[in-house]
């Protein structure tokens, strides 16, 4: 079935370096694509989108990137702070249904 | 800011107990939603609501599952006989529009369920 998910389940990166989280999903006929931040003990939220008509897209500090030729999306994080820990989802925009999740890669940050 | 906000933030329950998750989602949104997190493990969609009905729904959100909208601001998740696999965290999420149109659903803290 198609799916949502991503590379890696875990990711190091020390305090000031730039952050690349991957994702990749089976679904081409996908459009919408979101990237979520949830910290311990709290709900996803929202930190950038992208549609399927754009390849780039940033933020403050993010960037969102899509490849829709090998169907990756990947979430670039500049200059990663303590505050940036987190587990980040990738997920699939889905009309009435929301959204469907990717299962999450695990960010830490090493002082 | 506003936000969404959740009722229980922890309920313990017996299995095959009945079990009410509360939600109060942001005032001027349109659609509902539930979904479940198992613990180490991905955000998963149960249910949309809008217009005071069902738009989706899942195939965990089973006939022991059902939600409710009693009033203009609650928004209520039923769990009518609990098992030990609904152990979870549930969040309620709500947005101006429909998920798939701007993806930015805003989630509440999510109200962790033990079925003991």
């Amino acid at each position: 079935g198609e799916s949502v998910g991503l590379h890696l389940p875990t990711l190091s990166v020390q305090e000031g370096d730039n952050s690349i989280i991957n994702c990749a999903y089976s679904n081409s006929a996908s459009d919408y694509f979101i990237w979520y931040k949830q910290e311990s003990g709290k709900g996803p939220q929202f930190i950038i989108d992208i549609r399927s008509n754009m390849d780039k897209r940033q933020g403050q500090r993010v960037t969102v990137l899509l490849n829709k030729t090998v169907k990756h999306l990947s979430l670039q994080i500049a200059a990663t702070q303590p505050g940036d820990s987190a587990v980040y989802f990738c997920a699939e925009g889905g009309g009435a249904d929301g959204l469907t999740f990717g299962k999450g890669t695990h960010l830490i940050i090493q002082p | 800011e506003p936000e969404v906000t959740q009722t229980p933030s922890h309920q313990v329950t017996q299995m095959g107990q009945e079990v009410i998750l509360r939600c109060v989602p942001i005032s001027n949104h349109l659609y509902f939603y539930w979904y479940r997190q198992i613990l180490g493990q991905k955000v998963e969609f149960l249910v949309s609501f809008y217009n005071n009905e069902i738009s989706e729904k899942s195939e965990i959100f089973d006939d022991q599952f059902s939600v409710e909208r009693p009033d203009g601001s609650n928004f209520t998740l039923k769990i009518r006989s609990t098992k030990l696999e609904d152990s979870a965290m549930y969040f309620c999420a709500s947005s101006p529009l429909a998920g798939g149109s701007t993806g930015e659903l805003f989630f509440g803290e999510g109200s962790r369920l033990t079925v003991l």
